[in-house]
């Protein structure tokens, strides 16, 4: 089966960047999405359609994507920002029956 | 505004089954798909399947066809997800989550919890 692969942890001091990846095989040929989930809490979308940020998402956080690997990115961290976070794409078939997230990675900030 | 409210936290015994409902507000229900993805305790998002409101038709993950039936209401704006034959590795908060470029709103989780 299909597979996103984030690393488990990232650690960033406040007011450093911090970057996350994801790879995935059907990346060049699918969309990213990012979700933060803070404890006790629904997931929020960050980032759809690999860079676009939803309305009321902080200007901090940017998408990009290159080849098999997408990144989110946080300029200028905050401690609001500790949190997990999650890629979620699809496998190549395009179709929803292949919707998958990656195992995520937690931010923390130090 | 945009809500989806889901039913109440459920305790269910191995072997039986279980319905989550989760109704939406502030929207026209029938022009955007609803997504169910679980989260075990301390565990990662897992993806369970997607319905068109529109027409009922759904798509399931691999991993719980036959198990799952995802189902929808449009006179009373609900969706509903029935997971049967539970075990105890199905103990997890499910959430229904809207998709528009993404799951762009989530409902508040519903916890199952699967003991003997």
């Amino acid at each position: 089966s299909y597979e996103l692969t984030q690393p488990p942890s990232v650690s960033v001091s406040p007011g450093q960047t911090a970057r996350i990846t994801c790879s995935g095989d059907a990346l060049p040929k699918q969309y990213a999405y990012w979700y933060q989930q803070k404890p006790g809490q629904a997931p929020v979308l960050v980032i759809y359609k690999d860079s676009e940020r939803p309305s009321g998402i902080p200007e901090r956080f940017s998408g990009s994507s290159s080849g098999t690997t997408v990144t989110l990115t946080i300029s200028g961290v905050q401690a609001e920002d500790e949190a997990d976070y999650y890629c979620q794409s699809a496998d190549s078939s395009g179709t929803y029956g292949g919707v998958v997230f990656g195992g995520g990675t937690k931010l923390t900030v130090l | 505004q945009v809500q989806l409210v889901q039913s109440g936290a459920e305790v269910k015994k191995p072997g039986a089954s279980v319905k989550v409902s989760c109704k939406a507000s502030g929207y026209t229900f029938t022009s955007y798909y609803m997504h169910w993805v679980r989260q075990a305790p301390g565990q990662g998002l897992e993806w369970m399947g997607i319905i068109n409101p529109s027409g009922g038709s759904t798509s399931y993950a691999q991993k719980f066809q036959g198990r799952v039936t995802m189902t929808r209401d449009t006179s009373t704006s609900t969706v509903y997800m029935e997971l049967s034959s539970l075990r105890s590795e199905d103990t997890a908060v499910y959430y229904c989550a809207r998709e528009s470029f993404g799951m762009d709103v989530w409902g508040q989780g519903t916890t199952v919890t699967v003991s003997s």
